[in-house]
C-alpha cells in the first residue's frame, strides 16, 4: 500500500515563500504529483516529478528525492489566490494515491 | 480543455437506497477513476477503469461497484447506501498517451445519506 505524510496547515503572509513537504512509503513508485484544490472546487494538477531534482513552473516549484522518499512543493511570492489545499500524490502505474492535504492560508 | 462532468453537484439519499453517480469525460481518455474525499483523509481511490468494461478495485471498494459500458462514461454505484458513505465523490480521467501526467477532475458530487 501507499502512505503519504504532509503537514495539515501552513499560514503565511502575502509575498512570502512556503514549502510543503511530503514523505511517502510506497510499494510501487513512478513519480510524485502535486494538486491544488480551492474550497468547493476540483483538484487541479500542478506538477509531476519522476526523476530527482527541481521542476519549476512559474511561482511554483516541485522537488523530488527518490532515495529519501521525499518531495516538496515550493510556493513563492505568495498571493491571496494561493489560499487552497495542496495534495501530494504518488503515481503507481495507473493509480494515484493522495496525501491528506495541506491547507495553505495566505494573510494580507 | 478536457471536461469531466459529474451529473449532480449535491445529492441526498436515504439509507438502503441504491445510488448511481454518473461521470462523463469528453476527451476520449482511457483511464477513469472514482475517489471519495473526506476531511483529514485526503482523496481515497474507490475504483478505476483503464478500458471499457474493465475495472479494478482501489483502496476502499467495499460497498461500491462501478460500470463502464462506454469509454466516456464511468458510473459509481452504491448498492445500499449507508450513512458512512456520506462524502464528496470525485471522478477523474487521464490519458497515459496524452502528454500530461495530470488527472482531470470533475467538480464533485456531495452525497448525504440520511
Amino acid at each position: 500500500g501507499q502512505s503519504l505524510e504532509q503537514p495539515s496547515e501552513v499560514t503565511a503572509v502575502e509575498g512570502a515563500i512556503v514549502q510543503i513537504n511530503c514523505t511517502y512509503q510506497t510499494s510501487g513508485f513512478y513519480g510524485l504529483s502535486w494538486y491544488q484544490q480551492h474550497d468547493g472546487g476540483a483538484p487541479t494538477f500542478l506538477s509531476y516529478n519522476a526523476l530527482d531534482g527541481l521542476e519549476e513552473t512559474g511561482r511554483f516549484s516541485s522537488f523530488l528525492s527518490r532515495s529519501d522518499s521525499y518531495g516538496y512543493l515550493l510556493l513563492q511570492e505568495l498571493q491571496m489566490k494561493d489560499s487552497a489545499s495542496y495534495f501530494c500524490a504518488v503515481k503507481d502505474d495507473y493509480k494515484l494515491s493522495f496525501g491528506a492535504g495541506t491547507t495553505v492560508t495566505v494573510r494580507a | 480543455d478536457v471536461k469531466v462532468t459529474q451529473s449532480s453537484r449535491y445529492l441526498v439519499k436515504r439509507t438502503g437506497e441504491k445510488v448511481f453517480l454518473e461521470c462523463v469525460q469528453d476527451m476520449d481518455h482511457e483511464n477513469m477513476f472514482w475517489y471519495r474525499q473526506d476531511p483529514g483523509l485526503g482523496l481515497r481511490l474507490i475504483y478505476f477503469s483503464y478500458d471499457v468494461k474493465m475495472k479494478e478495485k482501489g483502496d476502499i471498494p467495499e460497498g461500491y461497484s462501478v460500470s463502464r459500458e462506454k469509454k466516456e462514461r464511468f458510473s459509481l454505484i452504491l448498492e445500499s447506501a449507508s450513512t458512512n458513505q456520506t462524502s464528496m465523490y470525485l471522478c477523474a480521467s487521464w490519458d497515459p498517451d496524452g502528454g500530461t501526467y495530470g488527472y482531470t477532475f470533475g467538480s464533485g458530487t456531495r452525497l448525504t445519506v440520511v
